[in-house]
């Protein structure tokens, strides 16, 4: 079993529809979760992060953590074609602070 | 020049070929890190370094030599790859090694490589 689970997509949105990007992970130490987004040809960059459970709002971007589920979402309100790119979960225990990745998402958002 | 830099952005080998990858950064940073990115699979760590030591090493094959002259730069020679090999080669820094949260890691923008 794999880590860090994320549905590779490709998910295609029209412009303004409420984007849902999720991944589930397995190891019940993580806690600490940030969500990169990657363009293309670009290197990752961080979007969001959260330690252990709830949400944090940043704009039109939500990151939300359930630890009893072992759920982590992302939610884009009122998308844009700026938003299609690659987004990456990760996770960390915070005792080493190494990062597990999921496979990452692709976005495309549709003018 | 800010941020994270790598250099070549792409690199096309044959597998007999000895090549270099350069990344540098200029966050003041202590920690660098190197990681593999292929197709359909999540990144892989491949190195880690704090203060120019190595503290990881996440089973690397040896045709993979890092080195890490000071916190600035970070190099990955390259010998004998196989077509497998091919993919996004990432480096990343971060203030302290391997801390999640607002000290995270902060990616350059990769070297495509091409081992044919």
């Amino acid at each position: 079993q794999k880590e860090v689970e994320q549905d590779p997509g490709p998910l295609s949105v029209p412009e303004g529809a409420i984007v849902s990007l999720n991944c589930t992970y397995s190891n019940s130490a993580f806690q600490y979760f940030m969500w990169y987004r990657q363009y293309s040809r670009k290197g990752p960059e961080l979007l969001m992060y959260t330690y252990s459970s709830g949400n944090k709002e940043d704009g039109r971007f939500t990151a939300q953590v359930d630890k009893s589920s072992k759920y982590i979402s992302l939610l884009i309100r009122d998308s844009q074609p700026s938003d299609s790119a690659t987004y990456l979960c990760a996770t960390s225990s915070g005792n080493t602070g190494k990062l597990i990745f999921g496979q990452g998402t692709t976005l495309q958002v549709k003018p | 020049e800010t941020g994270v830099t790598q250099t070549p952005r792409h690199l096309v080998m044959g597998m007999t070929n000895k090549k270099s990858l350069k990344c540098e950064q200029h966050l003041g940073h202590n920690a660098m890190y190197w990681y593999k990115q292929s197709a359909k699979k999540p990144l892989e760590l491949m190195f880690v370094y704090n203060f120019k030591e190595q503290t990881e090493n996440n089973s690397v094959p040896s045709r993979f030599s890092p080195e890490c002259p000071n916190s600035s730069h970070l190099f990955l020679h390259l010998h004998t790859l196989q077509p497998e090999d091919s993919a996004l080669y990432l480096c990343a820094s971060s203030r302290y090694p391997l801390v999640a949260g607002e000290d995270t890691q902060y990616f350059g923008p990769g070297t495509r490589l091409t081992v044919l």
